[in-house]
């Protein structure tokens, strides 16, 4: 069964430091997502990608954040100067056309020291 | 703001009870729902959508309810397997996620 995978898992990091979270979406699926999860809060929604440019974000993704589908499979996110605060797992979801489930990525859990 | 509330838990129930979980949501044109269950530190996986007729699948059952705005997810003959946090999600216009914080559930022996 296909799946979304990430890497890495752990990403380990100091304040001020650029980091790049990897994803591989679902191979057919058009619409590409980030979410993110605080250690013990909900799932919060991030980006949304589509047809290669950022269809909606949220007020957290600011101009610390970018994504980026630089080869047709991988869909990256990257976070430019990262604070404590971004510390947090960090979900990748990929969905097809004509439907709305979105399958998620085991996650790349960021620990920012 | 539009939220998506849910009763934190946990619900602790033994094995074979028969538990429901309600959710709510604010958006009334919102049309697609969903419920994901989430395993301690692991992603949200699919469980099932949510439809007005309802929609089951074999001991779940999950059912939509327009007029008051809440979703439900109702288990039956509980499994140690089901203890998870189960996540109801409402899909806004443009698709992304809005989740609620969770129920969480134990089931036990």
């Amino acid at each position: 069964e296909p799946e979304v995978t990430q890497t890495p898992s752990h990403q380990v990091t100091q304040m001020g430091q650029e980091v790049i979270l990897r994803c591989v979406p679902i191979s057919n699926h058009l619409y590409f997502y980030w979410y993110r999860q605080i250690l013990g809060q909900k799932v919060e929604f991030l980006v949304s990608f589509y047809n290669n440019e950022i269809s909606e974000k949220s007020e957290i993704f600011d101009d610390q954040f970018s994504v980026e589908r630089p080869d047709g499979s991988n869909f990256t996110l990257k976070i430019r100067s990262t604070k404590l605060e971004d510390s947090a797992m960090y979900f990748c979801a990929s969905q097809g056309v004509s439907e709305y489930e979105q399958y998620f990525g085991p996650g790349t859990r960021l620990t920012v020291t | 703001r539009k939220e998506v509330e849910q009763d934190p838990g946990p619900f602790n129930v033994p094995e074979g009870a028969t538990v429901a979980f309600n959710c709510t949501y604010s958006n009334s044109a919102s049309q697609s729902f969903f419920w994901y269950r989430q395993d301690c530190r692991k992603e949200p996986k699919l469980l099932m959508s949510v439809y007005s007729s309802g929609n089951e699948d074999g001991r779940f059952t999950a059912q939509l309810n327009r007029a008051s705005q809440y979703i439900s997810l109702l288990i039956r003959d509980s499994k140690l397997s089901d203890s998870a946090t189960y996540l109801c999600v409402e899909v806004s216009g443009t698709y992304k996620y809005i989740f609620g914080t969770g129920t969480r559930l134990k089931v036990l022996a």
